[in-house]
């Protein structure tokens, strides 16, 4: 089993609708990082949290440090958001290290 | 300006080859990582190097070998290639403080398809 389990691993969605991605993990962590891969392309960082809250546009990301469960979300969703979001976790290593430890990703794919 | 690029961008070889991929970044950062994607997407890393130094290793075979000549350069040299290689690569990189996590920014994936 996965350090760091993700759902769902498929979702199609209809453009406008409210999309939420799940994040789950079994380590100790010190940080999250949501990440989104475009078909064929690279890898770009959303969000980077350790507790709380963040938001940026119609992305809006949520960490439980107690739960150890992270919720991504997009609101208005459109074709443009269509990619691979995946949930990645810096584990509690200690020292100058940033290992990440990444989920099996969410292929989200938004019809107009 | 590309912030973490490396090339080449794709790269077909015969199975025994040895090759290379370089990768170069103009951040600034101290630490540079190479993960490589399956063909299932899934992410794992390979090394990290902070400042010339390897600091992470994950059980790669010693046909993976990683240069860091400086701390903005971070290639990796394949010895007698497998099928089992063909996987997309990433290079990475972020500004790491003691204790401290940062934003990783990826490279554009070096495909390597072995045939």
């Amino acid at each position: 089993k996965n350090e760091v389990e993700q759902s769902p691993q498929n979702l199609t969605a209809q453009e406008g609708e409210f999309i939420t991605i799940n994040c789950s993990y079994s380590v100790g962590i010190s940080a999250l990082h949501w990440l989104q891969q475009h078909p064929g392309g690279g890898i770009v960082s959303l969000f980077m949290l350790s507790s709380g809250k963040k938001k940026h546009g119609r992305l809006i990301a949520t960490i439980n440090i107690q739960e150890k469960h992270s919720s991504l979300h997009i609101t208005a969703s459109h074709p443009r958001d269509s990619a691979v979001y995946i949930c990645a976790v810096n584990g509690n290593y200690g020292g100058a290290t940033n290992k990440l430890i990444f989920g099996t990703g969410t292929l989200l794919a938004v019809q107009p | 300006d590309t912030a973490v690029s490396q090339t080449p961008k794709y790269l077909v070889t015969q199975m025994g080859n040895d090759k290379s991929i370089k990768c170069e970044q103009n951040l600034g950062h101290d630490t540079m990582y190479w993960y490589k994607q399956d063909s299932k997407k899934f992410l794992k890393i390979m090394f990290s190097y902070n400042n010339k130094e390897l600091i992470i290793n994950e059980t790669v075979p010693n046909r993976f070998s990683p240069k860091s000549p400086d701390k903005a350069h971070l290639n990796l040299h394949i010895n007698s290639l497998e099928l089992g290689d063909s996987a997309v690569y990433f290079c990475a990189s972020s500004q790491v403080k003691e204790m401290s996590n940062q934003p990783q920014h990826f490279g554009d994936g070096t495909r390597l398809s072995i045939l």
